[in-house]
């Protein structure tokens, strides 16, 4: 089985700009996770999309946003972006939501200049 | 490759010998803990998870022990290799809550 794929791999953008990330989950996961990844803050979950449906959620701001398509492939969006969004975002899947092995893609190391 | 943490707690070990990474735990009601392995570049990858009903579990060169009443989670590779070099994530999940990670551990090893 192919593993979970994001693109783009690497992204630079200006503070102010929006951007859009996308997470292709392991065929048969209808879970999929958002991750921000950073030296200070370490791994922090941001939301949880299963069945199209957002089933929990960090804390972070309305900025962040995110939704799940019919063959549970997400995307993230991160409006007015600023300097702090810089991070590795790293979508996970798994078969079910709710306590369940996660599987990680490579992430997106998204730079905010 | 993308640095995963600056700051991180460093564990040395000699090729060959065993290695023990520690975790300790903030939820005394989480019911499943999980060990991820980050290399330089990549995502996290799955090794081994356990139960709150268990207190030991092994795969292949790895144990991983459990002591709720201490809230203490560890982590054992044996005949610690090259490849294991990385960064080592312990997490936390209790009911339908997501996983909480802990903040990681690199461990290096030397040949």
């Amino acid at each position: 089985k192919a593993g979970v794929t994001q693109t783009p791999r690497y992204l630079i953008k200006t503070r102010g700009q929006q951007v859009t990330l996308s997470c292709s989950p392991i065929s048969g996961h209808r879970s999929v996770s958002w991750y921000q990844q950073t030296p200070g803050q370490g791994l922090q979950f941001l939301f949880e999309y299963f069945s199209e449906t957002q089933r929990n959620k960090g804390n972070f701001p309305g900025r962040f946003s995110g939704r799940q398509f019919s063959n549970s492939r997400s995307e993230m969006n991160v409006s007015t972006l600023e300097l702090g969004d810089s991070a590795l975002y790293l979508c996970a899947s798994s078969p079910r939501t709710g306590l369940d092995t996660q599987y990680f893609g490579p992430g997106t190391r998204l730079t905010v200049l | 490759g993308e640095s995963v943490g600056l700051h991180l707690p460093t564990l040395s070990v000699q090729e060959g010998d065993n290695s023990i990474i520690n975790c300790a735990y903030s939820n005394s009601a989480s019911d499943y803990f999980i060990w991820y392995k980050q290399e330089s570049g990549k995502g996290p990858q799955f090794i081994i998870d356990i139960r709150s009903n268990m207190d030991k579990r092994q795969g292949q060169r790895v144990t991983v022990l459990l002591n709720k009443t201490v809230k203490h989670l560890s982590l054992q590779i044996a005949a610690t290799q090259p490849g294991d070099s990385a960064v080592y994530f312990c997490a936390e999940g209790q009911g339908a809550q997501k996983l909480v990670f802990g903040q990681g551990t690199r461990l290096t090893i030397n040949p």
